[in-house]
Order: C-alpha cells, then sequence, then structure tokens
C-alpha cells in the first residue's frame, strides 16, 4: 500500500544535541509537510516543500531546518533541541499544492532530556 | 487569513449513541473543509472533504458532515457511535489558491462509554 513512513517513532535526545527526523512516501505526492503537536493542541505547520521549493512559515524557529533530497524523502532536523521542542512531529503529504488533503505519517514522538 | 474553532474540548457518548462534532470557520470565501482523526499516538486520517458542491459528505467509518454557509459550519456526524471511535477529531479549512494552506482547529476529543 502507499503511504507515509516515518522513523524513528520514538526518539530520545539531550539537551542541546542535534537531532534527525525522517519520513519517506511512496504516493509520488509533489508536497510534503513538517507539523509539530504539542499534546492537546492542533498541528502547527513548520513548513513544507512543493517539489525542490521550500517554504518556511514565518514562525517556524530557526533551530529548526529541513532537506527534501528527492522526491521520496524530506528530514527535520533540530539543531539544538530545547525542552520545549518536546512534541510530536507529523509528516504530511498531498498531491498539490493548495489546501487539499493531506497524508500524514503515524508521526515521531520527540523526548529531549 | 482562515481560522477554526471547535467549541468542544471533550465529548463523551454512550456506545450506540449518535454523535455531533461542531466546527466553526471563518473564510472570506468558499472554504475546502476537512475533518480528520487522530488515534493515540498515531497520525492523522482523512475523513471526509468538502470542496464544492452537494452540502452534505459522505466520509469513511460512517460518517458524514454538513456544510452550511449561512453559519459558517461544518459539523461533523454519525448516527450510531462504536468504542473504535474514540479517538481525537480535528476539523481543518484550506484557503483557496496554490499559496493556501490548511489550518487545524484545536481538536474535540470523543470519549466512547460502553
Amino acid at each position: 500500500d502507499a503511504m507515509v513512513i516515518q522513523n524513528p517513532r520514538y526518539q530520545v535526545t539531550q539537551f542541546g544535541k542535534p537531532v534527525t527526523l525522517s519520513c519517506s512516501q511512496t504516493l509520488n505526492h509533489n508536497v510534503m509537510y513538517w507539523y509539530q503537536q504539542k499534546s492537546s493542541q492542533a498541528p502547527k505547520l513548520l513548513f513544507h516543500y512543493y517539489d525542490k521549493d521550500f517554504n518556511n512559515e514565518a514562525d517556524t524557529p530557526d533551530n529548526f531546518q529541513s532537506r527534501r533530497p528527492n522526491t521520496s524523502f524530506c528530514f527535520l532536523d533540530i539543531r539544538s533541541p530545547g525542552l520545549g521542542d518536546a512534541a510530536m512531529y507529523l509528516c504530511a503529504t498531498s498531491p498539490r499544492g493548495g489546501p487539499y488533503e493531506q497524508y500524514f505519517g503515524p508521526g515521531t514522538r520527540l523526548t529531549v532530556t | 487569513a482562515q481560522s477554526v474553532t471547535q467549541p468542544d474540548i471533550h465529548i463523551t457518548v454512550s456506545e450506540g449513541a449518535s454523535l455531533e462534532l461542531r466546527c466553526n470557520y471563518s473564510y472570506g470565501a468558499t472554504p475546502y473543509l476537512f475533518w480528520y482523526v487522530q488515534s493515540p499516538g498515531q497520525g492523522l486520517q482523512l475523513l471526509l472533504k468538502y470542496f464544492s458542491g452537494d452540502t452534505l459528505v459522505q466520509g469513511i467509518k460512517g460518517f458524514e458532515a454538513e456544510f452550511k454557509r449561512s453559519q459558517s459550519s461544518f459539523n461533523l456526524r454519525k448516527p450510531s457511535v462504536h468504542w473504535s471511535d474514540a479517538a481525537e477529531y480535528f476539523c481543518a479549512v484550506g484557503a483557496r489558491g496554490y499559496a493556501g494552506k490548511s489550518t487545524f482547529g484545536d481538536g474535540t476529543t470523543l470519549t466512547v462509554k460502553p
């Protein structure tokens, strides 16, 4: 089945230690999104790619960066995680730009110690 | 900019009872509207969507939603709830156009009593 895969499902990192979260998709979708979701809150969009075009949200901290080396893969890099960055990170895809339905991965739960 | 309000943070219903989850949106034109469901520790799954046309839309798992322009609402309904429906439900609104993005509400947690 075509799907969105996130690895790892659970990640523990130390305060200030860089961490990378991975997302891959077999849907061949043009758009890939990264969201941060804290407990009992709505997903918060960090950035998205339309093909190779990177779109950063205005309020996304500089501590968060992303790479998309090809259509299938997208990475979220947190350069110096703080305790406030502990959250669920969700990757999603969409077949085209604009507010169309999104297909979500299962998420990566990040813990910062 | 668009916004979404889900007035109910938490709803409890008995298994077999009917369900209605409320969603109100703010947007200057006809929006794209979505309902997603999130089980604990999982990603979001699309239940249904409204783009245009018939204002009553059917989704997966027996859910439906009705778009009411006059009330700026897109409420989610199910006639008979199953225990497996316990989850968090998010309403989302999207602005039309290439650069449009979806904005999510804060979610409603559904608990199902046996």
